[in-house]
């Protein structure tokens, strides 16, 4: 099956910089790639996603890549804000609903 | 508000005790989920509906009990369960595409904080 792995488990950065989060997928048939972010007390919600036929998205101060060959993908976000601290995961999938989640990054965007 | 509804938000229960998990979706989806979330471990899938019909069951024990009425609503039921099942449980729904080919995006409730003592 799908093993996801993600890292840094925790980040902290400056209101402003710019923070990124990586993960590893293994298996070479998963082909669509979310990305969550939890708030304390919520559930997750998506925030962008990437399918394997772009190698890259973006979506205002957030964006996804992704290397198919290296089997890796990365959700960078620039000018962080107070805001953006929480907890993400990164994700990815073959299809059929079956979704392999990462074990999550909690940022923390110091003001 | 993400369209998905769960009751109760938080529940204390025995190891003998019987409860039940509501789930609700107001997005009009054809598939529906239940997730276990434990503290430093990836969300784990436990249970797939389509359409009302369970298409995956990821080796959850007996004691969790799944009950899909209609396409809305989903229910867990909870049944002689130790102090390891303590845990946030979410409920998603999303649309299914493609005859399941095609992933879209999965919307979440709040969640279930579980108890068991």
């Amino acid at each position: 099956g799908e093993n996801v792995e993600q890292h840094p488990s925790t980040l902290s950065v400056q209101e402003g910089d710019s923070a990124v989060i990586k993960c590893t997928y293994s298996d070479s048939a998963s082909n669509y790639f979310p990305w969550y972010k939890q708030e304390l007390g919520k559930g997750p919600q998506l925030i962008i996603d990437i399918r394997s036929n772009v190698g890259e998205k973006k979506d205002q101060r957030i964006a996804v890549t992704l290397n198919k060959t290296a089997k890796h993908f990365s959700l960078h976000i620039t000018e962080t804000q107070p805001e953006d601290s929480a907890v993400y995961f990164c994700a990815a999938s073959g299809g059929y609903q079956k979704v392999t989640f990462g074990t999550g990054t909690k940022l923390q965007v110091i003001p | 508000e993400t369209g998905v509804t769960q009751t109760p938000r938080h529940l204390v229960m025995g190891m003998t005790n019987k409860k039940s998990l509501k789930c609700e979706q107001h997005l009009g989806h054809n598939a529906m989920y239940w997730y276990k979330q434990s503290a430093k471990k990836p969300l784990e899938l436990m249970f797939v509906y389509n359409f009302k019909e369970q298409t995956e069951n990821n080796s959850v024990p007996s004691r969790f009990s799944p009950e899909c009425p209609n396409s809305s609503h989903l229910f867990l039921h909870l049944h002689t369960l130790q102090p390891e099942d303590s845990a946030l449980y979410l409920c998603a729904s999303s649309q299914e595409v493609g005859g399941g080919t095609v992933n879209t995006e999965a919307f979440f409730g709040q969640g279930t904080r579980l108890t068991v003592v």
